[in-house]
């Protein structure tokens, strides 16, 4: 089973803090995702990776940065926290082969800014 | 950009009921995908649909792809206190781009 684990599901931190949200795949999969979620928005795009050293950005990425310096790790960067961005951090992986394949997310960081 | 819209918001339903959630696209889509996330847990993929008016079950879960693949829909026959969750679809469009996530389908049930 493909098992996509984050570095924490809760975290809390002040306004301005520096914030890492680390994710790990351990099935080989090419293309990582970082969403957020929150109530009536749903799934939101942040920024994806199809490859080592490579980054998109998605649909929200401001406020935030990614590093992908290994294929099974990619983190999600807050360089300096704000209150709008309480949210569920949502790490995603899957399979190169176009980008039709099934996305496995992992538990998710529940991040409260105060 | 393509937008993936998703009726309703929220679903409250007595047990034993149907339920349907809908998903409709502006534009037409490669395939779309169903997602399942429990209250408190993470979104679990159900199934992906790829071909025009193509119907797919899986026990009491019976999803369609329109004629024009522009839209979606998600039906639960007989709903258990099993089922709540949010049903998220989701879809691609062409063969670039991103699977756009539709807000979801909140369902509760009462047993």
């Amino acid at each position: 089973d493909v098992k996509v684990t984050q570095s924490s599901r809760y975290l809390v931190k002040r306004t301005g803090e520096k914030v890492f949200l680390e994710c790990v795949q351990d099935m080989d999969h090419e293309n990582m995702f970082w969403y957020r979620q929150d109530p009536g928005l749903g799934l939101r795009l942040i920024y994806f990776s199809y490859d080592v050293k490579m980054k998109e950005k998605g649909d929200i990425p401001e406020g935030y940065s990614v590093s992908r310096e290994k294929k099974e790790r990619f983190s999600l960067i807050l360089e300096s926290a704000s209150t709008n961005q309480t949210s569920m951090y949502l790490c995603a992986s899957s399979l190169w082969g176009g980008l039709k394949e099934t996305q496995y997310f992992g538990p998710g960081t529940r991040l409260l800014v105060l | 950009g393509q937008q993936v819209m998703q009726i309703p918001q929220y679903q409250h339903v007595q047990e034993g009921e149907d339920f349907t959630t809908y998903c409709n696209s502006s534009t037409t889509l490669s395939n779309i995908q169903w997602y399942k996330q429990r209250p408190g847990g993470h979104p679990v993929f159900l199934i992906q649909l790829v071909k025009s008016g193509e119907v797919k079950k899986q026990k009491r879960l019976t999803f369609q792809f329109g004629e024009a693949k522009k839209n979606s829909s998600l039906h639960i026959t007989a709903t258990q206190t099993t089922d709540v969750g949010t049903y998220f679809c989701a879809g691609f469009e062409g063969s670039q781009g991103n699977l756009i996530f539709g807000k979801g389908t909140k369902l509760s049930v009462k047993p």
